[in-house]
């Protein structure tokens, strides 16, 4: 069976720090990977997809990137944090045809300070 | 205009009753249709998808998808205060690749 894993759990950084998530996927190849934005109380903000190693899309503008240096892994960065970077980070995947769930990693809660 | 759209709420019903959740969507390419219960702290996890016109049952939860009106609801039945929750609406266009969310509506189960 497919599982995603997802770390750190929380994460506690001060502005102007770097970021590192780390998303990896087991159970499946060549899945579609994504990150997703969540602020208290509000709804899923996408950030970046993937659909193979190499490619990623940018949904919103902003000081985060993203990169899928193996299959499997999906990689969330920041060179330096701002406040508004705080929430709560998911990463999903899903198989690459239509019809089919996304399934969500337990998420990040980033806060800074 | 959103992608898709949800009632906020918060919607409380009482332990055992229906409680019955809708979501529109804008895009009439949309071809999957996905319901996700959220607690709070927590990630969204899957309860049930629909891609066909009708009625999906799955235990307590039945999806209906109505695409000439570009609808999907969501029924739970016997709902128990376990059922309390946020849930997220999801609709995924042909090309299989992105997913749009909606905001979620709020669901309270009084003992």
């Amino acid at each position: 069976s497919q599982t995603i894993h997802q770390w750190p759990a929380t994460l506690v950084q001060p502005v102007g720090s770097p970021l590192s998530l780390e998303c990896t996927v087991e159970g499946t190849s060549n899945p579609n990977l994504y990150w997703y934005r969540q602020a208290a109380g509000r709804g899923l903000q996408l950030l970046f997809y993937s659909v193979g190693i190499g490619q990623i899309s940018s949904e919103v503008p902003q000081n985060l990137s993203a990169s899928r240096p193996q299959d499997r892994q999906f990689i969330l960065s920041s060179k330096k944090l701002l406040l508004s970077d705080s929430g709560f980070y998911l990463c999903a995947w899903s198989v690459a045809v239509t019809n089919q769930p996304q399934h969500f990693g337990d998420g990040t809660r980033l806060s800074i300070l | 205009q959103k992608e898709v759209e949800q009632n906020s709420g918060p919607l409380s019903v009482p332990e055992g009753a229906i409680a019955s959740l809708n979501c529109t969507y804008s895009d009439r390419g949309s071809q999957s249709f996905f319901w996700y219960r959220q607690y709070s702290g927590k990630s969204p996890e899957l309860i049930m998808f629909i891609y066909s016109n009708g009625d999906k049952e799955d235990g307590r939860f039945t999806a209906q998808l109505n695409k000439a009106s570009q609808y999907v609801s969501l029924l739970i039945r016997d709902s128990q205060p376990s059922d309390s929750a946020t849930y997220l609406c999801a609709v995924n266009h042909h090309t299989g690749n992105q997913f749009y969310f909606g905001t979620g509506t709020s669901l309270t189960v009084i003992p």
